[in-house]
């Protein structure tokens, strides 16, 4: 596609439950980033994967919260037994060079 | 650490000159980005300098000054559509940026 997609755009979940959350970046970017926006601040760096290399997991709150990305291309976020703190927009970037990435429109995540 | 500073909130009219300023303090630092984010939208970058000094898009620029750890983003002719936050944010390699928190800007008729 002509840029980053995610899914799904909206998730309202309960509390405790598990929730899986869709990256799909530009096509032939290596560099793939996960962060989340609570409302009025700024964006957090949660994990960054770059071509084969293992991910920088520095970012990640908790071990709840783990991601993947399969071939180098698609990648996944779960956060498993979410906490209502968890409710946040949560973005995936993709980058070819040094200090510009391109921001997917991001998934609204409810807890309840 | 990573550490930025810009002012929470700016306030101009249409057509003026605003600059919005960044303080930062980091360890390896490579450059500084700045993007923008509308309301309920995505960021979108605007600019990237690795060297000291001002680079020219249009009507926005965007300068560094690595001695003093200061950057800043300079938008001219101020439009309506202008009102959105922006962010610096600081490259420390190839990893993830780290954001500021942003500066909303209001632009008033």
């Amino acid at each position: 596609g002509a840029g980053v997609s995610q899914s799904p755009s909206n998730k309202v979940t309960e509390k405790g439950k598990d929730v899986e959350l869709r990256c799909d970046p530009i096509s032939g970017h290596t560099a793939l980033y996960w962060y989340r926006q609570s409302l009025g601040q700024g964006l957090e760096f949660l994990i960054y994967f770059q071509g084969n290399s293992a991910p920088d997991k520095s970012g990640l709150p908790s071990d709840r919260f783990s991601a993947e990305r399969t071939g180098g291309s698609v990648s996944t976020l779960t956060i498993q037994r979410t906490q209502q703190e968890d409710s946040a927009v949560y973005l995936c970037a993709s980058s070819l060079r040094e200090g510009e990435q391109f921001f997917g429109p991001g998934t609204r995540l409810t807890v309840l | 650490g990573q550490s930025l500073e810009q002012p929470s909130e700016v306030t101009a009219v249409e057509g003026a000159i605003v600059q919005i300023n960044c303080t930062y303090q980091t360890s390896g630092f490579y450059g500084l980005s700045w993007y923008q984010q509308h309301d309920g939208g995505a960021p979108t970058f605007l600019s990237y300098n690795a060297l000291d000094g001002l680079e020219e898009t249009g009507r926005f620029s965007s300068f560094l000054s690595r001695s003093d750890s200061y950057g800043y983003l300079l938008l001219q002719e101020l439009q309506m559509k202008d009102s959105a936050s922006y962010f610096c944010a600081v490259a420390t390699g190839r990893r993830a940026l780290t954001f500021g928190s942003g500066t909303r800007l209001q632009v008033q008729p």
